[in-house]
Order: C-alpha cells, then structure tokens, then sequence
C-alpha cells in the first residue's frame, strides 16, 4: 500500500517567515495529494491540493509544488501568521480514494 | 454545502460496553464514507471504506468484529465499538465524498471522541 512520509515533525517559525512541509510517497499511481490543516480537537480542513498533472499550485500566500519523478511533494507558507499555527498533514491517493495520510508537521508561529 | 456531521461529538462508556457513532452527511449524497481512527499527537488512520449499500471494507488490522460498520442510506453510515476496551479510546472521525471511486473531495466530520473507562 502507499506510504507517505513528512518532514519535519515539527516546525517553529517567526511571524513573516516562510514554513516548508515535505511530503513523500511511494506509490507511484498516486495522482491526487492533499493537504489539511487541523486544530487541536477539531476536523482537518483540506487548505490546498494538487494533482499529477500539475507541477505547482497557489493560493494566497500557501503554494504546493509536486514533483512526480521524484515522488514528492511540498507545501509552502509565506508571511506566517500566529493563526497559521496548527498541525499540518499531507496524504496522497489514487484517483481521490482512500488516503494515506502522512505524520502530520506540528507548527508553531512565534508573534 | 459539503457538510458533515458526527453524533455524538464526545462520548464516555464502561469497558464491556458497546458504542455507537453516527456520520451524516447534511447535504449531498455520500455515496462513500471512510472512517478513521486518530490517537493523540498522531496521523488519521484509516479503518474502513463503506460504500451505501455494500459491505465495508476493512483495513489491515482493523478487526471488522470488532468495529461494525453500516452505511444503510446515502446520507448516513454509522460505526460501532463493541465490547470497548480503554485502548479503544480515540478521536474517530468520517469522511465522505459524492463521488463513486474518488474523483471528489472528502469532507469530514467534527469526529467523535470516545473515552473507555
């Protein structure tokens, strides 16, 4: 089945600074990675994804690239802000199925 | 739109005990649902896949005794723990999609936390 690593487990950053979340997969099939938010005791939220057709993808000031030769993929936050402060999963699947998430990166802003 | 809801959002129960956990989706068809179980501090882990109508599919590991799941209608699929057991306490959360297969987004649920005693 899929594994998906991430990188770091955890993250500090000063407010304005960028945070980079590393995602890798191992199953080459996958075509479908997202990446959910999710706050202490509540549900993930999906915040970007991105499918094998595309090498990049922006909103705002959050950008994921995905390089498919190298099974990984990335997300970026630029200008953090305390809100950004949550755990941080990626997860891949095959055609938007089943998804296996990652370990989650737990990420914290300092003001 | 894409909501979906858990009831109830937290329970307690004796060891012994059976528990039920109910995930609807408010408003669409959900023709998949997926649950998941999340211990502190860690990732989603994925239980089962239940499609309307059909048997769920379990993964591996996951004691489909133990953990019965019912997807009765499109709009509701309902887990539950039988014979818990303190290392069954957990975040459970749903998810569910429109689509057949994938080709949608999943949208979950508040999940439901359930302590064991």
């Amino acid at each position: 089945g899929e594994n998906v690593e991430q990188h770091p487990s955890t993250l500090s950053v000063q407010e304005g600074d960028s945070a980079v979340i590393k995602c890798t997969y191992s199953d080459s099939a996958s075509n479908y990675f997202p990446w959910y938010k999710q706050e202490l005791g509540k549900r993930p939220q999906l915040i970007i994804d991105i499918r094998s057709n595309v090498g990049e993808k922006k909103d705002q000031r959050i950008a994921v690239t995905l390089n498919k030769t190298a099974k990984h993929f990335s997300l970026h936050i630029t200008e953090t802000q305390p809100e950004d402060s949550a755990v941080y999963f990626c997860a891949a699947s095959v055609n938007d199925y089943k998804l296996s998430f990652g370990a989650g990166t737990t990420v914290t802003v300092r003001a | 739109g894409a909501v979906v809801s858990q009831h109830p959002s937290w329970v307690i129960c004796k060891s012994g005990t059976s528990v039920k956990i109910e995930c609807r989706s408010l408003d669409f068809q959900a023709t998949t649902m997926f649950w998941y179980r999340q211990f502190p501090k860690q990732s989603l882990m994925l239980m089962a896949t239940s499609n309307e109508g059909s048997k769920a599919t379990y993964e591996q590991g996951v004691e489909k005794d133990k953990f019965l799941i019912n997807h009765a209608s499109l709009t509701l699929s309902t887990l539950t723990v039988t014979s818990a057991h303190p290392e069954d306490s957990s975040f459970y959360i749903c998810s569910a999609t429109p689509g057949t297969s994938g080709s949608s987004e999943q949208y979950f649920g508040p999940g439901t936390r359930l302590t064991v005693t």
